[in-house]
Parts: C-alpha cells; sequence; structure tokens
C-alpha cells in the first residue's frame, strides 16, 4: 500500500462547481502538507501549504488538513475551465527534510 | 525570471544505452531535486543535492542511476544501459535552501521514451 492514497479520476463538473480533491495518509510524521496542479506536459506548480492540522484559504481555493484522521482537502471553488489539470497532494516529515511524497493525482476537468 | 529549465524535452533510445538529462536550477536556489513521473507509480523521489553534495541517494532505483551537481548549479541525471522500464518523465525542482517547508519548483521535465 502507497504512504500516500489519490484517486485518479477523472473528475469531471460543469463550470461554476465546487471540486472537492483529497488524499489519505498512513505516515503519522508527515507535517507538511501541499497541493500541486500539473497542467498537461508542465511541471507541477504549488497551489497551497499547509503546517499540521487546520483549514487556509487563499482565493478560490481552500485547503484542509485533519491529522487524526490523516486526511487532507483541496476545494476549488467558483470552477474554472482553466482548472481543468491534474491536483497532486505531497506531504513531508520533519526528520525527512524537503523530500516530498506525493499522491498519484486527481485529473480535474471543468466544463464549459 | 527564468525558471528551472530541463533538457532536452523529449529523448528516445535503445534500450542499453545510455542518457544524459540535464536540470538547470533557479539562480541562486542551493538546493535541487530530481523526481520520476511514470503511469504506474505517479511522483517518485529520486536524489537531492545540497550545494553539490547528495547526501540522500535512497530513491534512486538502481545502480545504472546517478546524478552529479556542478558548481552548486546544474546537475545531470545519468542512466546507463537503459531499460524499457526507466521510461518515464523525469523532473527536476529547486529551491532556495534545504529544509522543510521551502517551496519547490519543478521544470517541464524531459520525457524519456526506452525502446
Amino acid at each position: 500500500q502507497k504512504e500516500v492514497e489519490q484517486d485518479p479520476g477523472p473528475l469531471s463538473v460543469p463550470e461554476g462547481a465546487i471540486v472537492s480533491l483529497n488524499c489519505t495518509y498512513s505516515n503519522s510524521a508527515f507535517q507538511y502538507f501541499m497541493w500541486y496542479r500539473q497542467y498537461s506536459r508542465k511541471g507541477p506548480e504549488l497551489l497551497m501549504y499547509t503546517y499540521s492540522s487546520g483549514n487556509k484559504e487563499d482565493g478560490r481555493f481552500t485547503a484542509q488538513v485533519d491529522k487524526s484522521s490523516k486526511y487532507i482537502s483541496l476545494f476549488i471553488r467558483d470552477s474554472q475551465p482553466s482548472d481543468s489539470a491534474t491536483y497532486l497532494c505531497a506531504m513531508s516529515a520533519r526528520a525527512a527534510g524537503n523530500k516530498l511524497t506525493f499522491g498519484g493525482g486527481t485529473r480535474v476537468l471543468v466544463k464549459p | 525570471g527564468a525558471g528551472v529549465s530541463q533538457s532536452p524535452s523529449n529523448k528516445v533510445t535503445e534500450k542499453g544505452k545510455d542518457v544524459e538529462l540535464r536540470c538547470d536550477p533557479i539562480s541562486g536556489h542551493t538546493a535541487l531535486y530530481w523526481y520520476r513521473q511514470s503511469l504506474g507509480q505517479g511522483l517518485e523521489f529520486l536524489i537531492y543535492f545540497q550545494g553539490n553534495s547528495a547526501p540522500d541517494k535512497s530513491g534512486l532505483p538502481s545502480d545504472r542511476f546517478s546524478a552529479e551537481r556542478t558548481g552548486g548549479s546544474v546537475s545531470t541525471l545519468t542512466i546507463q544501459r537503459t531499460q524499457q522500464e526507466d521510461s518515464a518523465v523525469y523532473l527536476c525542482a529547486s529551491s532556495l535552501e534545504w529544509g522543510v517547508g521551502k517551496t519547490q519548483y519543478f521544470g517541464p521535465g524531459t520525457r524519456l521514451l526506452v525502446l
């Protein structure tokens, strides 16, 4: 079993809908949680970064971390066709420094 | 400003040949990372550099893989005697410094196909 599990999708939503993405993990040492967006044939780009449990909001994006359940979420409000991409969760443990462990990615398609 | 660049963008090679993949990090970034992205395995960590040294090589899949960094800047990932299972996208990232929580900026990747 992988350390970080993520539904591969694809997740198809109409424009304007809320996109809900999540990852589960098994390593309780993970403390730093990130969401990356990756467009086709491009490298991943950092969207959100959260330390430990809690919520973080940035524009249309909200990241949530529940360490007790080992579960993290990303919500995208008012989704746009330009949000169509693959979303990757990533996490790291303090002892591992900046070595990231990624989920497999969820492909999202926002239809106009 | 310039981001992380990688070359070549695409590489097709025959099984058994050696390949070299190059990464140019963002200027001034001291930490550099190599990842591999394949359909079955997702994005896997391979190796990182702090300056020119690589303290953690545990992610390299086999001894056919090696990497070096010179002058605290450009890095080369070398795969010897390529196998078909080496086909993947090889991504490079850099961060201002090594340390937990430091943002990693990724390049566009090199798509390697081994025939």
